[in-house]
C-alpha cells in the first residue's frame, strides 16, 4: 500500500504527558499538511510543508504544538504538556499539487 | 473569516439522487474540493472544481458558480454505502492558499 500512512492509530495519555505522532506521506508528495479533527466538525488547520520547509502554521496553534519534517520525507506532531482539549483526530494529508490525500488519523485521548 | 456553510445532516432514499449544497463567501476564491468521510475513517478526495460549470464523475458530480460562491454535490442512484459525511473545503488567496473546511454534512441512506 502508497498511501499515507500515521503511526499510532490509537493514543491514551494523562494529562500533562508528551505525545508524538508520525505521517509517512504519498514518497512523491513534497506537501504535507497535519489537522486536527472533532467530532462532527471538519478538518483545522494546523501546519504545512512544503519538502523541509515548515511555511504555515497555524495562529491558532499554541506553543506546545511543534512539528517537524527534517528530511522532506517522514512528519512529526508533537504535543506537549497535553489538555484534554487537546482530545481529537489527528490528521496528516500529503499532496503534489492541489488535490490532498488523507491517513487514516491518529486518535487521541488525553484523560 | 471565511465561512464554508452546508446543511448539517440530509436523508435520502435508496436508489436516489440527493443534491449537497455548499456556499463560501466569493472574495479570494481559488479553488473548492469535495470529501467523502466515513465515520471514524479519513477523508477521500471525490471531487475538485476551479471553473464553472459540472464535472461528473461516475455517480458523483460537482458544480460550480463562482459569482454565486455556490457549489453542490449531486450524488444519483445512491446505494448503503454512501452514507457518510461528505466535507466542501474551499482554497482563497487570503489564506495562504491553505483549505477552509465546512462542518461536513452527514447524509443517512434509508432503505
Amino acid at each position: 500500500d502508497t498511501g499515507v500512512s500515521q503511526n499510532p492509530r490509537h493514543k491514551i495519555t494523562k494529562r500533562g504527558q508528551n505525545v508524538t505522532f508520525r505521517c509517512d506521506p504519498i514518497s512523491e508528495h513534497n506537501r504535507l499538511y497535519w489537522y486536527r479533527q472533532t467530532l462532527g466538525q471538519g478538518p483545522e488547520f494546523l501546519t504545512y510543508f512544503q519538502n523541509e520547509a515548515q511555511l504555515e502554521k497555524s495562529r491558532l496553534l499554541s506553543d506546545r504544538f511543534s512539528a517537524e519534517r527534517p528530511k522532506g520525507s517522514f512528519s512529526t506532531l508533537e504535543i506537549q504538556r497535553t489538555e484534554q482539549g487537546d482530545s481529537a483526530m489527528y490528521l496528516c494529508a500529503s499532496a503534489p499539487t492541489d488535490t490532498q490525500y488523507f491517513g487514516p488519523g491518529t486518535r487521541l485521548t488525553v484523560l | 473569516g471565511q465561512n464554508i456553510d452546508q446543511p448539517t445532516e440530509m436523508t435520502a432514499t435508496e436508489g436516489a439522487i440527493v443534491q449537497i449544497n455548499c456556499t463560501y463567501q466569493t472574495s479570494g476564491f481559488n479553488g473548492l474540493f469535495w470529501y467523502q468521510q466515513h465515520a471514524g475513517e479519513a477523508p477521500t478526495f471525490l471531487s475538485y472544481n476551479v471553473l464553472d460549470g459540472l464535472e461528473e464523475k461516475g455517480r458523483f458530480s460537482s458544480f460550480l458558480s463562482r459569482s454565486k460562491g455556490y457549489s453542490y454535490l449531486l450524488l444519483k442512484e445512491l446505494q448503503m454505502k454512501d452514507s457518510a459525511s461528505y466535507l466542501c473545503a474551499v482554497r482563497f488567496r487570503d489564506s495562504n492558499y491553505q483549505l477552509i473546511w465546512g462542518a461536513g454534512t452527514k447524509l443517512i441512506i434509508k432503505p
